[in-house]
C-alpha cells in the first residue's frame, strides 16, 4: 500500500497568516492526490483534486502543488473558518490512503 | 442536489453483524463509484471498501472477507454488510462519491453512522 505522510501534526497560526501542509508520498502518484477539510464533528469536505485543481466554491486563498510524491498544501490568508483539520489522500488505485492530518489551531 | 444519507449503524457485540445502508438522491448510484470510509474516535480516516459501476468490488485488508459492500439500485442506496465484528471495526462509517476523471475521488460524503463494536 501507499503510505501518506503529512506534516507538521498540527500548527498553530493567526488570522492572515500564511500557511503550509505538506504531503508525501511513499512511492510516485503523479498527481493523483485530494486534500480534504475537516471540522468537528462534520464530514470531510473536498478542496482540491488533482493536485491542484479547485473544488468548485472552495475559496481561492487554497492551493496545492506538487507531483510525483511530493504536495503542498497553502491557505494565502487563513481566515476563522479555516481553522480545522487537513488530510491529503491519494487515489492513484482503488486502495485510496490518507495522510494522517493536520490540525490546524488558533495561535 | 447530492445528498448521502447512511443509516443502520449501532452497538454490536464482538462477533456480531451489521448492515450499513447508504440512501443517495440528486444522482443514480449505479452510474458513481461509490465508497465506504471509516473513521475511528479521534483518528484519521481509513478507506475501506468501493464497487465500480460495473460492479466491480474492492476491500481493505482489514476488512476483506468480513465484509461485503454492494448496490441496491431500486432503492438508490449502497450497502455494506459487516460480520465477524472486531472492537477495532468501532467508528463512524461514511459512505462517499466519487466524481470522474480527474476528479475521481471522494466529491461528496454522508454525515456518517456510528459503529460500535463492545461487549
Amino acid at each position: 500500500d501507499i503510505q501518506m505522510t503529512q506534516s507538521p501534526s498540527t500548527l498553530s497560526a493567526s488570522v492572515g497568516d500564511r500557511i503550509t501542509i505538506t504531503c508525501r508520498a511513499s512511492q510516485t502518484i503523479s498527481t493523483w492526490l485530494a486534500w480534504y477539510q475537516q471540522k468537528p464533528g462534520k464530514a470531510p469536505k473536498l478542496l482540491i483534486y488533482k493536485a491542484s485543481t479547485l473544488q468548485n466554491g472552495v475559496p481561492s486563498r487554497f492551493s496545492g502543488s506538487g507531483s510525483g510524491t511530493e504536495f503542498t498544501l497553502t491557505i494565502s490568508s487563513l481566515q476563522p473558518d479555516d481553522f480545522a483539520t487537513y488530510y491529503c489522500q491519494h487515489y492513484l488505485t482503488y486502495s485510496w490512503t490518507f495522510g494522517q492530518g493536520t490540525k490546524v489551531g488558533i495561535k | 442536489e447530492v445528498q448521502l444519507v447512511e443509516s443502520g449503524g449501532g452497538l454490536v457485540q464482538p462477533g456480531g453483524s451489521l448492515r450499513l445502508s447508504c440512501t443517495a438522491s440528486g444522482f443514480t448510484v449505479s452510474s458513481n463509484y461509490m465508497s465506504w470510509v471509516r473513521q475511528a474516535p479521534g483518528e484519521g480516516l481509513q478507506w475501506i471498501s468501493v464497487i465500480y459501476t460495473g460492479g466491480a468490488t474492492y476491500y481493505a485488508d482489514s476488512v476483506k472477507g468480513r465484509f461485503t459492500i454492494s448496490r441496491d439500485n431500486s432503492k438508490n442506496t449502497v450497502l455494506l454488510q459487516m460480520n465477524s465484528l472486531r472492537t477495532e471495526d468501532t467508528a463512524l462509517y461514511y459512505c462517499a462519491r466519487s466524481g470522474f476523471a480527474a476528479a475521481a475521488t471522494a466529491v461528496d460524503w454522508g454525515q456518517g453512522t456510528l459503529v460500535t463494536v463492545s461487549s
